[in-house]
């Protein structure tokens, strides 16, 4: 069993939809959680990062963390083509020092249709 | 404000050479972080480096790699003897020194593609 499970898709929704996308991890000490977007052939791109359970909210972004479950979740509102791309979860222990590696899901390759 | 830079974009290299690959972090950004990325797989960690120090390799083979992030210039990742399983996307992150908090996120960069024939 993987660390960290993500659903690798492809996802395609309609323009102006909410996506919704999900990871779940088996390890317990995880207590950093980011997401990542990533266009086709490019590095990925930091997109939201949150501590233990909560909610996060950055413009048409909300990144939602339920550490009971060991499931995070990643809401776009109002979807753009230009979201069109793969997202990674990653997550990380700490903060002590020598836990800085992050364990990345696969990434779910998203497509919005005009 | 440059980010992180790493170089070349594309290698190529025949089974059995020698792979090297650079990765100069953002300004003022002292913790460097190698990945690699396989097709159709998330992005797995290898190693860790500071100044003139690995912090962590865990994720590093055992043979053939190795990384160093030398007091002047920039990380190195090298690749010894390559064989085709070694294909992949290679990304290079860095972050700025956490003052002992270890919360800092990591930046990437675009990443070396490295094909073996």
């Amino acid at each position: 069993q993987k660390e960290v499970e993500q659903d690798p898709g492809p996802l395609s929704v309609p323009e102006g939809a909410i996506v919704s996308l999900n990871c779940t991890y088996s390890n317990s000490a995880f207590q950093y959680f980011m997401w990542y977007r990533q266009y086709s052939r490019k590095g990925p791109e930091l997109l939201m990062y949150t501590y233990s359970s909560g909610n996060k909210e950055d413009g048409r972004f909300t990144a939602q963390v339920d550490k009971s479950s060991k499931y995070i979740s990643l809401f776009i509102r109002d979807s753009q083509p230009s979201d069109s791309a793969t997202y990674l979860c990653a997550m990380r222990e700490g903060p002590n020092f020598g836990n800085e590696k992050l364990t990345f899901g696969t990434g779910t390759r998203l497509t919005i249709i005009p | 404000n440059a980010g992180v830079m790493q170089n070349p974009r594309h290698l190529v290299r025949r089974r059995g050479q020698e792979a090297r690959l650079r990765c100069s972090p953002m300004k003022g950004h002292s913790h460097v972080y190698w990945y690699r990325q396989l097709p159709e797989e998330g992005l797995k960690f290898m190693v860790y480096l500071q100044k003139e120090n690995i912090i962590d390799e865990s994720g590093m083979p055992k043979e053939r790699f190795s990384a160093e992030f030398p007091k002047e210039g920039p990380s190195i990742l090298r690749i010894q003897q390559v064989v085709r399983g070694d294909s992949a996307a290679y990304f290079c992150a860095s972050s700025p020194p956490t003052g002992g908090s270890g919360t800092d996120t990591q930046y990437f960069g675009p990443g070396t593609r490295l094909t073996v024939l």
